[in-house]
């Protein structure tokens, strides 16, 4: 069964700090990994994918996430970040070998990140 | 480009009242997802269209949801009769045709938040 874990509720960090979102996932096959942000009373905005290729991926607003498959994890990150960063994220994951109705995006609960000044 | 567009944004009703919501996916996405996401969750699909047709709706409970996407572009997604559970944050989002073996990104509309009373 797929499945995805953000084992972070919250995570606190200090504007200018580097901030780290963990994400672990378990699927059968190869993934797609993904990560969306959401700011307040907004929609889901896509940051990042992860398909084939290089491990490291970078995406919008400076962010990034390195894929380990060994380790199963896709965190998510940013070397220096702003307030206006503060949000609520969220990892998703697909199995590459999935059809019909397994061929759905499986969420994570999402971790909220308070970026202090 | 515009967008995935919802209306209502926000939306008030008693129990046992009728609801619907609309989408209008980005033009040219013949995939179109509804999602329902409560606080502090991540969200849940309740149904995916591949163009005009239902491909999973495994999760929309049939008893009181309904879906269409007659012309496979708008879609509109009706409760009748809500209940206080139903209170929640109902997304839609859309995603272009993929090649074989490429995965979709999704991208989401605001969302619509229902009360119900």
């Amino acid at each position: 069964a797929q499945s995805v874990a953000q084992p972070e509720d919250q995570v606190n960090v200090a504007e200018g700090n580097p901030l780290t979102v963990k994400c672990t996932y378990s699927v059968s096959g190869n993934p797609y990994l993904f990560w969306y942000v959401q700011y307040p009373n907004r929609g889901l905005q896509f940051l990042l994918k992860y398909i084939t290729g290089d491990n490291l991926v970078k995406g919008s607003y400076g962010f990034e996430a390195e894929f380990n498959k060994s380790q199963t994890s896709f965190h998510l990150k940013k070397p220096s970040a702003l307030v206006s960063d503060s949000a609520l994220y969220f990892c998703a994951v697909r199995d590459s070998n999935a059809d019909g109705n397994n061929r759905k995006l499986i969420w994570g609960l999402g971790t909220s990140l308070a970026v202090n000044p | 480009e515009a967008g995935v567009v919802q209306s209502p944004r926000y939306k008030i009703i008693e129990k046992k009242q009728p609801v619907a919501f609309w989408c209008n996916p980005i033009s040219g996405h013949n995939t179109l997802y509804w999602y329902r996401q409560n606080l502090g969750q991540g969200p849940e699909l309740l149904i995916r269209y591949e163009n005009e047709e239902a491909v999973d709706d495994s999760q929309l409970p049939k008893d009181r949801f309904s879906a269409e996407r007659l012309k496979g572009v708008d879609s509109t997604l009706k409760i009748q009769p809500a209940e206080l559970g139903d209170s929640a944050v109902y997304l839609c989002a859309s995603s272009p045709p993929t090649l074989a073996g490429v995965t979709d990104t999704q991208y989401f509309g605001p969302g619509t938040r229902l009360t119900v009373l």
